[in-house]
């Protein structure tokens, strides 16, 4: 699966938006892009995924650029309760062109100040 | 359903002593996994099952053996005990490898080995 990049960390106020980048200029036309994150002292949880068109859902936005090098993870209105590391992972929706292996990076660290 | 579970929530072992994690999923999922997540790092994928019967390696497999004779558990265990083991343990599950997207992850088990 190709490899995505995204800060290390990011800070956003509390009842703002959050923008949550991810860059995967090797993304092949049948990659995934996946979300996921993960609570203080909890295990992950998924978010959202998609292809091509922008996803909504209850938790959260995915817009993705017209050339699929890279995404954004939209929270509309932060709370505490979302700091979280959030992960941005790729995964071939081919199974003929992967492993069955999921592979978490480092992800980003959301801070969520009052 | 109780979801993904995992027992013991922590455990302390000596050095060279050996144990199992256990893993459980009561949602008829094909497809489980086992991760480690180090202190301020991401997630490593240790092994993972596709269906019973059925158990590859992941990331960083070594230490560790783990079987799959039914659905529902997936046990971890340490075949002798490192410091360098030392790690909170997830396990997840999917409902099948071509939904592998969707895994959900157990509350974790805190291991510290002396």
């Amino acid at each position: 699966d190709a490899k995505t990049t995204q800060p290390n960390s990011m800070e956003s106020n509390e009842e703002e938006p959050v923008h949550l980048p991810c860059n995967h200029s090797t993304i092949s036309g049948t990659d995934y892009i996946h979300w996921y994150r993960q609570l203080p002292s909890q295990g992950p949880e998924y978010v959202i995924h998609g292809l091509t068109s922008n996803v909504n859902n209850r938790m959260a936005s995915l817009a993705i650029a017209e050339d699929r090098k890279s995404s954004t993870l939209i929270l509309h209105r932060a709370t505490l309760r979302d700091a979280a590391v959030y992960y941005c992972i790729l995964r071939d929706r081919l199974p003929m062109n992967r492993d069955d292996k999921i592979i978490f990076g480092k992800g980003t660290r959301l801070h969520i100040l009052p | 359903n109780a979801g993904v579970t995992q027992t013991p929530k922590f455990q302390v072992l000596k050095t060279g002593q050996s144990m199992t994690l256990q893993c459980a999923q009561d949602m008829n999922h094909e497809y489980m996994s086992w991760y480690r997540q180090d202190p301020g790092m991401g997630l490593r994928l240790i092994h993972y099952s596709v269906g019973a019967g059925i158990t590859d390696q992941g990331e960083v497999p070594n230490g560790y053996n783990v079987s799959r004779s039914t659905t529902e558990d997936f046990p971890l265990r340490l075949l002798s005990a490192a410091p360098s083991q030392t790690s909170v343990y997830f396990c997840a599950s999917s409902y099948s490898r071509t939904r592998v997207y969707e895994q959900y992850f157990g509350p974790g088990t805190r291991l510290t080995v002396t």
